[in-house]
């Protein structure tokens, strides 16, 4: 069991432009979530899958923002047409609905929008 | 929505020092963690705790679910334990964890 996987761990980009972030959840979890976190906060919610059914989605999440989780297994994260307001670290996790609802992080992916 | 409050908002301890860290949760919930975020970013995970008590190592929590509030111990502190404690919540009726803003604990030498 190598935990959940998040790449890459740093993005700098410029605005404008479009970024994708991927996570690789524990191979027998069937949910997965995606948080984002700024600067003195705690995680906040954006979206969840179970399986590769999104089920649920923030406000948080504007329309320059979708996840994809294809055959149920990884996940995508995309922002197109990035804003200085999405800098901020990206944290995925992932639990097993089955084993109880006890979720695991990732390293998260430090966001920078120059 | 759910509030989740987590007191003190900061804290300054010799190493040595025993500390409880609190978290007031304004509804119901299914389950409560407990995590480490580390200086990298990472989210480690203390304790998986809905209700009751657990300990491991010089870590221990509990959890009075139905007075709303979970305590996190850290017996003999260590520079190591320096970081931000999380608490998150998992409403009833809900499917996603909820965190407090957290604890900043600095342990000095």
């Amino acid at each position: 069991d190598t935990g959940v996987s998040q790449n890459p761990r740093h993005k700098i980009t410029k605005r404008g432009q479009n970024v994708t972030f991927r996570c690789d959840p524990i191979s027998e979890h069937n949910r997965l979530y995606w948080y984002r976190q700024t600067l003195g906060q705690g995680p906040e919610f954006l979206t969840y899958f179970q399986n590769e059914a999104q089920l649920e989605k923030s406000r948080l999440l504007s329309d320059r923002f979708s996840a994809e989780r294809p055959k149920g297994s990884f996940s995508t994260l995309e922002i197109q047409r990035t804003e200085q307001g999405d800098s901020a670290m990206y944290l995925c996790a992932s639990s097993s609905w089955t084993g109880g609802t006890e979720a695991f992080f990732g390293q998260g992916t430090r966001l920078t929008v120059v | 929505g759910i509030q989740v409050e987590q007191s003190p908002p900061d804290l300054i301890l010799q190493e040595g020092a025993n500390s409880t860290l609190r978290c007031n949760f304004s509804d119901s919930v299914n389950n409560l963690q407990w995590f480490h975020q580390n200086p990298w970013g990472q989210l480690i995970n203390l304790f998986y705790i809905p209700s009751g008590t657990k300990q491991n190592g010089r870590l221990s929590a509990t959890t009075v679910a139905t007075e709303r509030y979970s305590l996190l111990y850290i017996s003999s502190s260590q520079t190591t334990d320096s970081g931000v404690y999380f608490c998150a919540v998992l409403p009833s009726g809900y499917s996603t964890l909820t965190f407090g803003k957290g604890t900043m604990l600095l342990v000095s030498p």
